[in-house]
């Protein structure tokens, strides 16, 4: 089985650019997951997607940061304009609905420099 | 709200001896609680978890249990292997959304 599919996997960019970055999921995996893992910190979530619609983006800096899954399959996550404080890991994530335990799984992680 | 506090690292151990890493939690309800690993340039793997108190959850010779009495669920190994070293995260999940709240992490490396 596949696993979570993300890329790019490395991006340097300079500040107040764009970047996006694009995640597949496990096929049929309904909760898709935006996580940011800044170096030295345990991932923190950004946003939870539910099929195409949206379950909690509490955490997510919407003045700069934006995130869609238009066809409740694959998911694309931007940022405009990056900081530097925005160089972190990018981690998408995703799970079955209503299994057992909630096991998550991740991908590799898009790992973003802003300079 | 949920969170998890983990023991700070690095921490660093010879070949084959005993690993001990402690998290402690905070949560409403019932959480599932979790260990992830992460490699050097890799993502998070699922290396074990517990779904209900008393539960042990073990893996490649990894084990915690859920102790609902100390909220803990700490990461034990009898004999580590250089190729353990890694970041270890607990995580917790709960509530009807089923988001993972992670610890800091914990860094282990093992020499030979």
């Amino acid at each position: 089985e596949a696993g979570v599919a993300q890329s790019p996997r490395y991006k340097i960019i300079e500040k107040r650019q764009s970047v996006a970055f694009w995640c597949n999921p496990i096929s049929g995996h309904a909760t898709l997951y935006w996580y940011q893992q800044i170096l030295g910190q345990g991932p923190k979530l950004l946003i939870q997607f539910q099929n195409n619609g949206v379950v909690d983006d509490s955490q997510l800096p919407k003045d700069r940061f934006s995130a869609e899954r238009l066809k409740g399959v694959d998911s694309t996550l931007k940022i405009q304009p990056a900081k530097l404080e925005d160089s972190a890991v990018y981690l998408c994530a995703s799970s079955l609905l209503g299994e057992g335990g909630n096991t998550i799984y991740f991908g590799e992680g898009s790992w973003l420099t802003v300079v | 709200g949920n969170s998890v506090t983990q023991m700070e690292g690095p921490v660093t151990l010879s070949e084959e001896a005993f690993l001990t890493i402690n998290c402690t939690y905070t949560a409403t309800g019932y959480p599932s609680l979790f260990w992830y690993v992460q490699y050097p340039g890799e993502g998070l793997q699922l290396l074990l978890k517990a779904t209900k108190a008393d539960d042990k959850g073990s893996n490649k010779g990894f084990e915690a249990t859920y102790r609902k009495e100390t909220t803990s669920f700490h990461l034990e190994k009898g004999s580590v292997q250089v190729s353990d070293s890694a970041v270890y995260f607990c995580a917790l999940s709960s509530g009807s959304a089923r988001q993972l709240t992670f610890g800091s992490g914990t860094q282990l490396t093992v020499l030979p």
